[in-house]
């Protein structure tokens, strides 16, 4: 089983949805949750970084985390067709360099 | 603002011939990474360099060999390149335990 599960999709919403992505893990040492939004043919840039649980809003963007369920989500609101991107998760524990990642989620965004 | 740079961007190798991939940051981040990057796999770790001078295996080490040339600079080479090392080989730095790493653009590879 892997450390990290995350939905591969892919995931197709109109212009204007809700987009919600997430990923489960297993590690209970977690403590640093980030999500990475990777264009294609292009490396992965961070979009949102959270320590613990909680919830964390960009913009139209808003970050969860569940430390309880092992859980952790993003939302895109109001989603555009520039959203249309692969979408990681990525995770490590206090006193490692190594990020454990998710395999991604596609999402496409139609006008 | 560059950022982390990769080079080359694109390469062709023949099976058995040998690579380096070098990677630069301007950030004066601590530690630096190698991953590679497969169809339904994601992200996994060739070797990272948690401080100038010390380097460690990652998930996927086999094949590989890495030099932390000095802060700045952290290089991957292939000494005998495999069909299987095809893949897009992406590097990163961050200034080190539990902090954002910074990605590069990638090198897409292809061995033949």
């Amino acid at each position: 089983q892997k450390e990290v599960e995350q939905d591969p999709g892919p995931l197709s919403v109109p212009e204007g949805a809700i987009v919600s992505l997430n990923c489960t893990y297993s590690n209970s040492a977690f403590q640093y949750f980030m999500w990475y939004r990777q264009y294609s043919r292009k490396g992965p840039e961070l979009l949102m970084y959270t320590y613990s649980s909680g919830n964390k809003e960009d913009g139209r963007f808003t970050a969860q985390v569940d430390k309880s369920s092992k859980y952790i989500s993003l939302f895109i609101r109001d989603s555009q067709p520039s959203d249309s991107a692969t979408y990681l998760c990525a995770m490590t524990p206090l006193n490692d360099y190594k990020l454990s990642f998710g395999a991604g989620t596609t999402v496409t965004v139609r006008a | 603002n560059a950022g982390v740079t990769q080079t080359p961007k694109f390469q062709v190798l023949k099976t058995g011939q040998s690579m380096t991939l070098q990677c630069a940051q301007d950030m004066n981040h601590n530690s630096m990474y190698w991953y590679r990057q497969d169809p339904g796999m994601g992200l996994r770790l060739i070797y990272y360099s948690a401080s100038e001078g010390t380097t460690d295996k990652g998930e996927v080490p086999n094949g590989y060999n890495v030099s932390r040339l000095n802060k700045r600079e952290f290089s991957l080479r292939l000494e005998s390149a495999a069909p299987s090392q095809t893949s897009v080989y992406f590097c990163a730095s961050s200034n080190g335990l539990g902090d954002i790493q910074y990605f590069g653009a990638g090198t897409r590879l292809s061995v033949l």
